[in-house]
This record gives C-alpha cells, sequence and structure tokens, in this order.
C-alpha cells in the first residue's frame, strides 16, 4: 500500500519557488518525513527531513502540516539542474520509494 | 564531501555468470543497503546490513543474492546465477542511524546481463 501520494509531475520555470505537495494521511507519530531526488539515472540524493516542525537547509524547505497529514517540498529558486524526480517517504525505518513526482524546470 | 563509491560503473555479464558488485560506504556509516532500479521503474528495496549480518530483505532478495563486508570497508552484493531480469541499476547506500536520518547513495553500477 502507497503511504504517499504525489503528482505524477509538475512544471517551474526557473527562477522561481517549486512547491512539491505530498499528501501522507496515514503517518504515524513517530514516523519522519523524507525528501530525495533522483536526477535522470544518478543514485538518490538527500534533500530534508522532519518530523513535525518545518525544517530549512541550504537546498530547500520542507512544510509539514499541524496534523501531519501532508508535507510541501519548496526549493525556493529553481534552476535548470533542479530538473528531477523527487521523492516523498515517510519512515521510521528503511526507505521505500515510490513513484514521485517528475520536475521540469523550465528556462 | 563524504560520499559513497560504486564499482564498476557499468558491468556486462552473461547470463548464468557470478557478478560481484562493490561499494565503499562512508567511514563512520553503521547501515548499509542495496537497491536496484530496473530501466523506467521505481528504485526497489533489496537489503539492509547491521552489525556484519542481514537486518532486513527483501521478496527479490532470493538465494540467488547475497551480501558481505569482507574487509571492513568494501560491501558487496553478490549475484550467483545472473538472468536477464537481473539487468538494472544497483545502488548501494549507507547511514550512520536507521530510519531517522540522511542516507547516502552511490552513483550506482549498471548491470546488464546478455
Amino acid at each position: 500500500d502507497a503511504k504517499t501520494t504525489q503528482p505524477t509531475s509538475m512544471d517551474c520555470a526557473e527562477g522561481r519557488a517549486a512547491n512539491l505537495p505530498c499528501n501522507h494521511s496515514t503517518i504515524s507519530g513517530n514516523e519522519y518525513v523524507y525528501w530525495y531526488r533522483q536526477i535522470h539515472s544518478q543514485g538518490p540524493q538527500y534533500i530534508i527531513h522532519g518530523l513535525k516542525n518545518n525544517e530549512t537547509n541550504e537546498m530547500a524547505s520542507l512544510i509539514i502540516t499541524e496534523d501531519r497529514k501532508s508535507s510541501t517540498l519548496i526549493l525556493p529558486h529553481a534552476t535548470l539542474r533542479d530538473t528531477a524526480v523527487y521523492y516523498c517517504i515517510v519512515t521510521t525505518d528503511k526507505l521505500i520509494f515510490g513513484t514521485g513526482t517528475r520536475l521540469q524546470v523550465f528556462p | 564531501e563524504p560520499e559513497v563509491t560504486q564499482t564498476p560503473s557499468h558491468q556486462v555479464t552473461q547470463m548464468g555468470q557470478e557478478v560481484i558488485l562493490r561499494c565503499v560506504p562512508i567511514s563512520n556509516h553503521l547501515y548499509f543497503y542495496w537497491y536496484r532500479q530496473i530501466l523506467g521503474q521505481k528504485v526497489e528495496f533489496l537489503v539492509s546490513f547491521y552489525n556484519n549480518e542481514i537486518s532486513e530483505k527483501s521478496e527479490i532478495f532470493d538465494d540467488q543474492f547475497s551480501v558481505e563486508r569482507p574487509d571492513g570497508s568494501n560491501f558487496t552484493l553478490k549475484i550467483r546465477s545472473t538472468k536477464l531480469e537481473d539487468s538494472a541499476m544497483y545502488f548501494c547506500a549507507s547511514s550512520v542511524v536507521r530510519g531517522r536520518g540522511e542516507a547516502f547513495f552511490g552513483q550506482g553500477t549498471r548491470l546488464t546481463v546478455v
């Protein structure tokens, strides 16, 4: 059973913020929300993770709703190099990848 | 920046042959993983390894597969008798903790079985 639901694809103009949503309505209290991305066929790359609070690092921001049933990954100024498949994963254990969101950043 | 390294980057093998895929995890990491990705499909979990033993494996990880940490730095995946359907990208990953922190992935080995 899928633990997360993400749109299949999204577009974003270069320089604009990319907001990638994720639904995880069955998340349990101790599960973390992780975001990874995969550029072409490279190895998945960690972006950010959080439990309850919003988080920010040099790559992105993660906004988690108060009920924790959904989250949004924000890339504040998308570049062409951010074109990738983005995976939202909820887990306390190993990473299980779904089909993710294919983000296309265009000039 | 620390990284997980995998060798070779591409391996071609004949069906029925044994292959060993090699990985050097990040030095202070304790948990190690193998994943695979068949072309155009999802990244699939194969196995996790901790304290010199398998901690979990998926249904894909049958008797044809084995993992080993032979010398304290390398982490290997062996496929005993390769099949055409084993053709895929194989990714190694490592982490300090399991389930509560960042996992670092290598760039993968593309295995082609002919």
